[in-house]
């Protein structure tokens, strides 16, 4: 059974670094890439970035809000995905959830974790 | 960018109904589609990608069509469970974008 699981969300100031895992069980993690999506209080679903894997180089892709301030990075050696968070901003409060891009010639996102929540606030 | 325009933005109906979501791109992403559905209180859950194909483990009274710009998710015979917020995301380029959502309520 495929299962991710988000950890490390939690309450950080304006300005402030925060990292955000996410476990990987239940397939072959180092076979796709994966995602962060993050969902605002009460809004809609926003993508946040992508990471390839090893054999694309494990490049990234972001979206533009958080470009130049958060990273994607992987361990593959222990199936776990993260999301580097740097100068937080009140707008960055949200649930991020991670999620498994489906191998093979379509990318949507197959699997999703339950999401850990950032909140970012003085 | 591509934008991503779902209507309605809510929607009632009753237990048995069947309803249409309709998603608009800005620009032709061919068939580089997915439908979402989440429940309150939990994650996103793939319906449909490809426009039309149906993920593994989805009952068929999900379906999708479209291609190009125009897109549309129907689901008949509306149980409880099926009451949620429904997702259209685009995937045919950076950065990927997502539709704002419709919530589908109980009449």
């Amino acid at each position: 059974e495929v299962q991710l699981v988000e950890s490390g969300g939690g309450l950080v100031q304006p300005g402030g670094s925060l990292r955000v895992s996410c476990e990987a069980s239940g397939f072959i993690f180092s076979d796709h890439y994966m995602d962060w999506v993050r969902q605002a209080p009460g809004k809609g679903l926003e993508w946040v970035g992508r990471i390839r894997k090893k054999a694309n180089s494990y490049t990234t892709e972001y979206a533009a809000s958080v470009r130049g301030r958060f990273t994607i990075s992987r361990d593959d050696s222990k199936n776990s995905l993260f999301l580097h968070m740097n100068s937080l901003k009140i707008d960055d409060t949200a649930v991020y959830f991670c999620a498994r891009v489906q191998s093979g010639s379509d990318f949507h996102l197959d699997y999703w974790g339950q999401g850990t929540l950032v909140t970012v606030s003085s | 960018d591509i934008q991503m325009t779902q209507s309605p933005s809510s929607l009632s109906a009753s237990v048995g109904d069947r309803v249409t979501i309709t998603c608009r791109a800005s620009q032709d992403i061919n068939t580089r589609l997915a439908w979402y559905q989440q429940r309150p209180g939990r994650a996103p859950k793939a319906l449909i990608y490809a426009a039309s194909t149906l993920e593994s483990g989805i009952p068929s009274k999900f379906s999708g069509s479209g291609s190009g710009t125009d897109f549309t998710l129907t689901i008949t015979g509306l149980q409880p469970e099926d009451f949620a917020t429904y997702y259209c995301q685009q995937y045919k380029s950076y950065p990927i974008t997502i539709g704002q959502g419709t919530r589908l309520e109980i009449k």
